[in-house]
């Protein structure tokens, strides 16, 4: 199975932080990684497919790069509604796998 | 619009089966695969497996083969996953997804879980 580890698994910023996550995998994905946001007792959001496209409907603010094995989500300019917890998946193989979640909290 | 709505809560004893049923509507049936993923009580999210409704196919995530049973009925575009001998680390909240497809697999859109809790 590919393994996914993300991290940091916390991290407590402010309004209007740029806030980097990073997700490596075990072996090589290609671009076949996707990030998802979820909050508290919802389903996950889709935010970035493919490493590095928007899906439609999600503010710019959020940006994912990476190939291979290294990937990064990006959220330029930290906003209330972005507390939350994020999650890396790879779709190159199955199983599927997800990292273990990061989770951004209020500082 | 696209929609996924799931079956309700369920509490189940162990050794029990469970069938969760996702009912779909807004885009064609058979055109996107549908994924099975679970979150067990402040955990991260599990992978099950997925199937095609076109045709039926399924692929299992090793963990789950021989315990989960992904069917669907086209007739109303709904998907189903059932699973048997229930145990307490399957409590969770089940959720159903749409692979999107094409180039890049992933899943754009989800129902609102389904918690199944295990217990005696």
């Amino acid at each position: 199975d590919t393994q996914m580890t993300q991290s940091p698994s916390s991290l407590s910023a402010s309004v209007g932080d740029r806030v980097t996550i990073t997700c490596r995998t075990s072996h090589s994905i290609s671009s076949y990684l996707n990030w998802y946001q979820q909050k508290p007792g919802k389903a996950p959001k889709l935010l970035i497919y493919a490493a590095s496209s928007l899906q439609s409907g999600v503010p710019s603010r959020f940006s994912g790069s990476g190939s291979g094995t290294d990937f990064t989500l990006t959220i330029s300019s930290l906003q209330p509604e972005d507390f939350a917890t994020y999650y890396c998946q790879q779709s190159y193989t199955t199983p599927w796998t997800f990292g273990q979640g990061t989770t951004v909290e209020i500082k | 619009q696209v929609q996924l709505v799931q079956s309700g809560a369920e509490v189940k004893k162990p050794g029990a089966s469970v069938k969760v049923s996702c009912k779909t509507s807004g885009y064609t049936f058979n055109d996107h695969y549908l994924h099975w993923v679970r979150q067990a009580p402040g955990q991260g999210l599990e992978w099950m497996g997925w199937i095609n409704p076109d045709n039926g196919g399924t692929k299992y995530a090793q963990k789950f083969q021989g315990g989960v049973t992904m069917t669907r009925d086209t007739s109303i575009s709904t998907a189903y996953m059932e699973l048997s001998s229930l145990r307490s680390d399957d409590t969770a909240v089940y959720f159903c997804a749409r692979d999107l497809g094409g180039s890049n697999y992933h899943l754009d859109y989800w129902g609102q879980g389904s918690l199944v809790i295990v217990s005696s």
